[in-house]
């Protein structure tokens, strides 16, 4: 597609549910960024991934939280045992690499709400 | 620590008036920072990116400045109309640490009233 998929747009999971939310980002787009965002806040950064590689994941707030892109393309955010505060919309972003310009582009989020 | 500061409260104007947004950050030493677009529902938008070498850059009713000295951006929309109103969001590429991510204020909601 033209633009960064995600699915799906909203996820409704009790307490201690896992979940997993998809991204298709832009063909042929290297890097693939995932992000957490708060009501009323800006995105929080969650993990990198360059082609295949998970190259920064120092934003992944418990080890309840595991992504992967295991053929470089479409990325899956998975977190465990949900609890309440994971409540959040999860942005999936990507990048192409060309020069420095790190300018990225957003699908519209999937609305994760834990009751 | 590091820390990007961004109008919490909205901003109201008249259609027309010029809308100037904020962007002041802390222990940081940006190489580029970048405007998004947030609009209810959606995923943020690109509208502009400024170089740290970079004063002033422009794109139609957009113009953003950067002053590395102040640690502060300006963002402006000038002629402003009722289709501007979104939430702005201002974000910190700093690539020689290493780090790709963006790192984003909070946003400011701009209201532009007919």
């Amino acid at each position: 597609g033209a633009g960064v998929s995600q699915s799906p747009r909203y996820k409704v999971a009790k307490r201690g549910q896992d979940v997993a939310l998809r991204c298709d980002p832009i063909s042929g787009h290297v890097s693939l960024f995932w992000y957490q965002q708060a009501l009323g806040q800006g995105p929080e950064f969650l993990t990198y991934f360059q082609n295949e590689a998970q190259l920064d994941k120092s934003g992944l707030p418990s080890d309840r939280f595991f992504a992967e892109r295991p053929e470089g393309s479409v990325s899956t955010l998975k977190i465990q045992r949900t609890q309440q505060e994971d409540s959040a919309v999860y942005l999936c972003a990507s990048s192409s690499q060309s020069g420095q310009q790190n300018i990225q582009y957003f699908g519209a989020g999937t609305r994760l709400s834990v009751l | 620590s590091q820390k990007i500061e961004q109008n919490s409260e909205a901003l109201n104007i008249q259609e027309g008036k010029t809308a100037t947004l904020t962007c002041n950050y802390t222990n940081y030493s940006p190489a580029y920072l970048q405007w998004y677009r947030q609009d209810p529902g959606r995923g943020p938008v690109f509208l502009l990116l400024i170089r740290e070498n970079e004063k002033e850059k422009r794109k139609e009713r957009l113009k953003v400045t950067f002053d590395t000295t102040l640690k502060q951006s300006l963002f402006h929309i000038t002629a402003s109309q009722p289709a501007d109103s979104a939430t702005y969001l201002c974000a910190l590429d700093a690539p020689k640490t290493g780090r790709r991510a963006l790192t984003f204020g909070s946003g400011t909601r701009l209201q532009v009233q007919p």
